[in-house]
């Protein structure tokens, strides 16, 4: 079964500093793999996907993220932290034209 | 582009009453619509999957005659929760998929549920 792991609960890096989510996926061939952002009380933003090809993808507000077949990990990646960056982070996978596995999310906390 | 809606944002109601929720896409029509429920703090849990024109598929555990969902349309699903109870009270969001295909899910503000 897919699934997908978010080691850190929480994370706290001071404006302007660099920032690293960790994702983990589980599953059999190559998924499709997604970066969702949620501020409070908001729907999900994509922030950036992978299906194939580059396995470095850049997305929205800075972001980017690095497809690691050989470490089944998808992690976000920002070289510099804005406050309004504070949010709640959801890495997900799919087989494609289906449904969406979430994992259970890394709140982001800036310090001024 | 890709913009899903939702309302109401957020509606209290007492226990007992049912309560409808409307997930639209505005600019894009989308075959295949997607409920989801958030308890506070925690990870988006899949309801159903909704395919306009057919019924939805709903995930396990998840009681089909209590949150009843209907597709009718291509820019349209209605999530409907029967006998709302406190327990019911959630955020709860919908996505939309671009008809024609696609992996990528657009998701509404969401809308919160309060159940006294």
């Amino acid at each position: 079964a897919q699934s997908v792991t978010q080691p850190d609960i929480h994370i706290t890096v001071s404006e302007g500093a660099s920032l690293e989510l960790r994702c983990n996926y589980s599953y059999g061939a190559t998924p499709y793999l997604f970066w969702y952002v949620q501020s409070p009380g908001q729907g999900l933003q994509l922030l950036l996907k992978y299906f194939s090809g580059d396995t470095l993808v850049q997305g929205i507000k800075g972001f980017e993220a690095e497809f690691k077949r050989s470490q089944s990990s998808f992690n976000l990646r920002k070289p510099s932290v804005h406050w309004s960056d504070a949010a709640e982070y959801f890495c997900a996978v799919s087989k494609g034209d289906d449904k969406i596995i979430f994992g259970k999310g890394t709140r982001l906390h800036i310090l001024p | 582009g890709a913009v899903v809606s939702q309302h109401p944002s957020w509606v209290i109601c007492k226990s007992g009453t049912s309560v409808k929720i409307e997930c639209r896409s505005l600019d894009f029509q989308a075959t295949t619509m997607f409920w989801y429920r958030q308890f506070p703090k925690q990870s988006l849990m899949l309801m159903a999957t909704s395919n306009e024109g057919s019924k939805a598929t709903y995930e396990q555990g998840v009681e089909k005659d209590k949150f009843l969902i209907n597709h009718a349309s291509l820019t349209l699903s209605t999530l409907t929760v029967t006998s709302a109870h406190p327990e019911d009270s959630s955020f709860y969001i919908c996505s939309a998929r671009l008809a024609g295909g696609g992996e990528t899910q657009y998701f509404g503000p969401g809308t919160r549920l309060l159940v006294l």
